[in-house]
C-alpha cells in the first residue's frame, strides 16, 4: 500500500524565518494535495499539483511536485503566527488490483508548525 | 457558497448506542468521503460515494459501519453498537469533480 513520509515531523521557527516541509510517496504520484489544519477543526485546502513538475503559489506558500522523486515540498516564505498548525499532504491512493483511486486519499501523518512571534 | 457542513460536531455515546453522523456537501458537489482521524493516528479514508451509489468502501469496517448518500438530503455516517475504540474524529469532504476534496470541520465523537 501506499504510504506518505513528512518531515519534519515538527517545526518550531521565529516569526519572518523561511521554512520547508517535505513530503514523499512511497509510489508513483499522480497529484499531491497540501491542506492545513488547526487543532481540533477541519481540513482547509491549500492547493492541488497534478503534474511532474509544477509549482503553485499562494501568498506566501508556495509548493513544487517533483514526480520523479516521488516528493513534494511546501515552502512559507516570511512566516508569520498565522501560519501556525497542522500542514498535511494527500495523494490519491496508488496500487492494488484497481489501480489509482482519485477519490481515495492517503495522507501523511502531518507536520506541526510553530511560529513564534 | 457555503461550504461542507457537518452535525453535530461533537457527539457523545454510552458503549452499544449508535452514531449518526451528517454531512452537507458544497453546492453542486456530487462526490462525497468519509475519513477518520484517530487519536496519535494520520488521517484515513473510510468510504466514497457518489449520490446513491457507493463506490469504494474499502476503508470501511466490515461490521457496524455503514453510510449512504440519498437523493435528497445529507450523507450520514452510521456506526451501531460504539465502542471506545471507534472515539474519533470523523470528517467528510466533497468535491465537484475527482479533485480538490474540500474538507467539513469534523464531527468529534466521544463513546464512553
Amino acid at each position: 500500500s501506499q504510504e506518505l513520509e513528512q518531515s519534519p515531523q515538527s517545526l518550531i521557527v521565529q516569526e519572518g524565518k523561511n521554512l520547508t516541509i517535505n513530503c514523499t510517496s512511497s509510489k508513483t504520484l499522480y497529484g499531491l494535495y497540501w491542506y492545513k489544519q488547526k487543532y481540533g477543526e477541519g481540513l482547509i485546502f491549500l492547493m492541488m499539483l497534478q503534474k511532474g513538475g509544477e509549482e503553485k503559489s499562494h501568498e506566501k506558500i508556495t509548493a513544487k511536485l517533483d514526480e520523479k522523486k516521488q516528493q513534494s515540498s511546501l515552502h512559507i516564505t516570511a512566516s508569520q503566527p498565522s501560519h501556525a498548525g497542522i500542514y498535511l499532504c494527500g495523494a490519491p491512493t496508488s496500487g492494488g488490483a484497481g489501480g489509482t483511486s482519485y477519490g481515495k486519499l492517503t495522507f501523511g501523518q502531518g507536520t506541526i508548525l510553530t511560529v513564534h512571534p | 457558497n457555503a461550504g461542507v457542513m457537518q452535525n453535530p460536531r461533537h457527539l457523545v455515546r454510552r458503549r452499544g448506542q449508535e452514531a449518526r453522523l451528517r454531512c452537507s456537501p458544497m453546492k453542486g458537489h456530487s462526490h462525497v468521503y468519509w475519513y477518520r482521524q484517530l487519536p496519535e493516528e494520520g488521517l484515513k479514508f473510510m468510504v466514497y460515494l457518489q449520490k446513491e451509489n457507493i463506490i469504494d468502501e474499502s476503508g470501511m469496517p466490515k461490521e457496524r459501519f455503514s453510510a449512504e448518500f440519498p437523493k435528497e438530503g445529507p450523507s450520514i455516517l452510521r456506526i451501531q453498537q460504539v465502542v471506545r475504540g471507534d472515539s474519533a474524529a470523523y470528517f467528510c469532504a466533497s468535491s465537484l469533480t475527482l479533485y480538490e476534496q474540500y474538507f467539513g470541520p469534523g464531527t468529534r465523537l466521544t463513546v464512553t
